[in-house]
């Protein structure tokens, strides 16, 4: 069965610094989708940024940035410039490429950016 | 409106008493997920529904819980004879769905089992 595990329960950042989640998980196949998911206290899940793992360059949304390492099965997730609206909860998640459509998350990351 | 829709916000029940939560996809999603948040932890997946295809439900976690979904498009979870470690929030998202497509999660519905 895959897992998603994110070592890192909390972690705390300068306003404008740069962090970075870290996030593996196990998978015995070779086609699969990674995401990370920030929920802020408001509670609702919001898409930060995606990965297909066939694809080797490492995905970018403005501030956000992946480092997908497919070998050690590594997924970290790098804010830079971080702003205090970036204060939530991170969680990582897995999706299959195959049959099932689970998509199976991480226990998270609660990140505070502190001004 | 644009986004998922789940109601009620908040329930609080008695033990042993049965729930319904409702989730209302984004029109034109043709999947559905339940999740369950407990405290301090992260999603755990209950069941999904795709278009007419025979559900996921291989997350639910007892025969207590159920879910449906009429017409491809709202869907209701229900909780027979709550017990207190069905204390939890449940979301609900949707999908285009393609793997590769984000969920649009609603804002949850914070169950609390007295």
């Amino acid at each position: 069965a895959q897992t998603v595990t994110q070592s890192q329960p909390e972690m705390s950042v300068q306003e404008a610094e740069t962090v970075t989640l870290s996030c593996t998980y196990d998978t015995s196949e070779s086609n699969y989708y990674l995401f990370w998911y920030k929920q802020p206290p408001s509670r609702q899940m919001i898409l930060v940024i995606r990965q297909e793992a066939y694809k080797q360059q490492n995905a970018t949304e403005n501030r956000f940035s992946v480092n997908f390492q497919k070998a050690a099965k590594s997924f970290s997730l790098k804010i830079s410039d971080s702003q205090l609206g970036d204060t939530a909860m991170y969680f990582c998640a897995f999706m299959s490429g195959g049959a099932t459509n689970k998509l199976i998350f991480g226990t998270g990351t609660l990140l505070a950016v502190q001004p | 409106g644009a986004g998922v829709s789940q109601s009620p916000s908040n329930k609080v029940t008695e033990k042993g008493k049965d729930v319904e939560l409702r989730c209302d996809p984004i029109s034109g999603h043709t999947a559905l997920y339940w999740y369950r948040q407990s405290l301090g932890q992260g999603l755990e997946f209950l069941i999904y529904f795709q278009g007419n295809s025979a559900p996921d439900k291989s997350g639910l976690p007892s025969d207590r819980f159920s879910a449906e979904r009429t017409g491809g498009s709202v869907s209701t979870l229900t909780i027979q004879r709550t017990q207190q470690e069905d204390s939890a929030v449940y979301l609900c998202a949707s999908t285009l769905g393609r793997k590769d497509q984000p969920q649009h999660f609603g804002d949850g519905t914070r169950l609390s089992i007295l």
